[in-house]
This record gives C-alpha cells, structure tokens and sequence, in this order.
C-alpha cells in the first residue's frame, strides 16, 4: 500500500521567512502528486499538483514543489511566507493505475508570526 | 460554480445512535469519494462512487458503514450504531474524470460520538 511521510508536523516561523515542507511517499510506480492546504475555517484546496512533465511544479499563492523521483520526494517551499499562509498542508498521492484514491501525508500545521 | 457540499456541518450524537451524513458533490463530476480523518491521523480513504456504483470500498471500516449514491447525485454515509471510535471529520470529494483529475473537497462533517 502507499504511504506517505511528512516531518516537522508543526512549523512555526515568522513573516518573510522561507518555507520548506518535506514530503516523501513509498511506492514503486508511477504516481500523481499534490500538496492541499485548509486554512482556518476553510476546506480543503488544491495547491498544486504534479502528473508528469517538468518536476518543478508551480502553484498558488507563491508555492512550489519538486518532485525528485529518485528520492519518492514532493518537497513544497515558498521563497517568503505571509501570515496569511498559516494552515495546515497535506501532501497526497495517488497511482495512475489505481481507482484515483488519494494517501495523504499526516499534515504540517505552519503558523506564520506577524 | 457551485463546490462540494456537505451537510450537516457538525453532529454530536451519543454511542450506539444512528447518523447519516450527506455529500453533494460538484455538479457533473460522476466520481465521489469519501475520507475520514481520525484525530491526530492521516486523512484516509474510506470509498469510491462512480455514478451511483461503489468502485472501491475498501476503506470503509466494517459494516456498520453504509455509503449511498442514488441516481448518481449526491451521497450518504450512515453510520449504525455509532461507536465512540467514529468520531473525526468526515471529507467528501468529486472529480469529473476518474483518472489523473483533481478531486475537490467539501468543507468536512466534524462528528462526535459521546
């Protein structure tokens, strides 16, 4: 079965400051990529999402993420956070052979200082 | 364009009663699932409805879980009787196409079982 591993679970930085959320799965196959943010109150969106093509992934809001395959790694950062970007961030898989069953990762919940 | 919905926001419910929660997915997306997050855990599948066929169940826990989707519309999840380890949030999402295709999330039941 796929599992995926995010670290760090809680990361709290301050404004301006740059954000790396680690994101690592286990499957042998060729798989499709996402991170998904919930913000406070909110539910769940796409931040960005790797099928195929160039590994460097840009998404909303400033993010990005690189899929390193021989490393099973989907590492999300942002040059400079916003207090705005406090949420919790999820990083999701799913095999392109399988039924599209997403396997999240635990969530990072990031809080941003002013 | 209207998102997932779901409904009702939030239900607090004793062991042993009966809830059902309900999903309306994006309208057009023939693929509905549903997912569970269980405090302090991963977001886990539980199922997958393709029009009003179940196509994997195989998350669900066991029997006293029963998912719905007549007509192919929106859907219901029962659960019955209720046990105090069903508490969590309950995540409802739709995609239009089953493969390599962004699945949307609904904003959650949060259900507690007392």
């Amino acid at each position: 079965a796929q599992s995926v591993s995010q670290h760090n679970h809680h990361v709290i930085l301050s404004e301006a400051a740059s954000l790396e959320l680690g994101c690592n799965y286990s499957y042998g196959g060729t798989v499709n990529l996402f991170w998904y943010v919930q913000y406070p109150g909110q539910h769940l969106q796409l931040l960005l999402k790797y099928f195929s093509g160039d590994p460097l992934v840009k998404g909303i809001k400033g993010f990005e993420a690189e899929f390193i395959k021989s490393k099973f790694s989907f590492n999300l950062r942002k040059p400079s956070v916003q207090w705005s970007d406090t949420a919790e961030y999820f990083c999701a898989v799913t095999s392109i052979y399988g039924n599209n069953r997403l396997a999240f990762g635990k969530g990072n919940q990031v809080v941003v200082i002013p | 364009e209207a998102g997932v919905t779901q409904f009702p926001s939030h239900s607090v419910i004793e062991k042993g009663q009966t809830v059902t929660l309900r999903c309306d997915p994006i309208s057009g997306h023939d693929n509905l699932y549903w997912y569970r997050r269980v405090m302090g855990k991963e977001i886990k599948f539980l199922l997958h409805f393709v029009k009003e066929s179940k196509q994997d169940e195989s998350g669900m826990p066991n029997n006293r879980f029963l998912a719905e989707r007549t007509g192919g519309t929106y859907s219901t999840l029962k659960v019955q009787p209720a046990e105090l380890e069903d508490s969590g949030v309950y995540f409802c999402a739709s995609s239009f196409r089953t493969y390599t295709d962004t699945q949307y999330f609904g904003p959650g039941t949060r259900l507690t079982v007392l």
